[in-house]
């Protein structure tokens, strides 16, 4: 596609039940990104893929927490059990290389999560 | 740790004046330094980057960047604001660990731009 596409884009959930988020990200991009934006604060990292291995994880908040990515493209962010202090905006993004060369970013929209 | 302090969580500027939202980073060795921007309910922009070369470093929207390095600061600017500006300012840094690399990002500055 022509730039990065999250889904779902607003989520709704009660504590407890387990979510998938997805990204698909822009064609030809080896590089993949998770963050989280919770209100009020920065964009915190959550895990960076290269093809499809995650060679940092090391922003993953919990063992709830766990992300894959399948034939370089597509990833899935999974939460377990889900807790209130979830409830953020999880921001998928992507580059080329990797962050060798520009160190530019594509975003997607993000996905709403709210924890009821 | 590598990282960005913005230092100021709302900037308010007159449309028509220059504006200027602080970014200071804290890294070993040559700093990679951005700009993003966030629109409402919208996913980060690309503004400008400094990786090296001339200090000065000029980006979308009529919006430029001084990398100061004696003073640790890159801070972004722009000689005339416009209402259209307003919007969440994020200052970042390139961070290496081992093989990968990541941009860690500040909190954020919400420029307020009015009439």
């Amino acid at each position: 596609g022509a730039g990065v596409s999250q889904s779902p884009s607003n989520k709704v959930t009660e504590k407890g039940k387990d979510v998938e988020l997805r990204c698909d990200p822009i064609s030809g991009h080896t590089a993949l990104y998770w963050y989280r934006q919770s209100l009020g604060q920065g964009l915190e990292f959550l895990i960076y893929f290269q093809g499809n291995s995650a060679p940092d994880k090391s922003g993953l908040p919990s063992d709830r927490f766990s992300a894959e990515r399948t034939g370089g493209s597509v990833s899935t962010l999974t939460i377990q059990r889900t807790q209130q202090e979830d409830s953020a905006v999880y921001l998928c993004a992507s580059s080329l290389f990797g962050l060798g060369n520009t160190g530019e970013l594509f975003f997607g929209e993000g996905s709403r999560l709210t924890v009821l | 740790a590598q990282s960005v302090a913005q230092p100021e969580d709302q900037v308010n500027v007159a449309e028509g004046n220059p504006l200027t939202v602080k970014c200071t980073y804290s890294v070993s060795g040559n700093p990679y330094l951005f700009w993003y921007v966030q629109y409402p309910n919208r996913g980060l922009q690309f503004l400008l980057k400094y990786i090296t070369g001339d200090n000065l470093v000029k980006g979308s929207y009529g919006f430029e960047a001084e990398f100061n390095k004696s003073q640790t600061s890159f801070h972004l600017k722009k000689p005339s604001a416009l209402v259209s500006d307003s919007a969440l300012y994020f200052c970042a840094v390139r961070v290496h660990t081992g093989t990968a690399s990541k941009l860690t990002f500040g909190t954020g500055t919400r420029l307020q731009v009015t009439l």
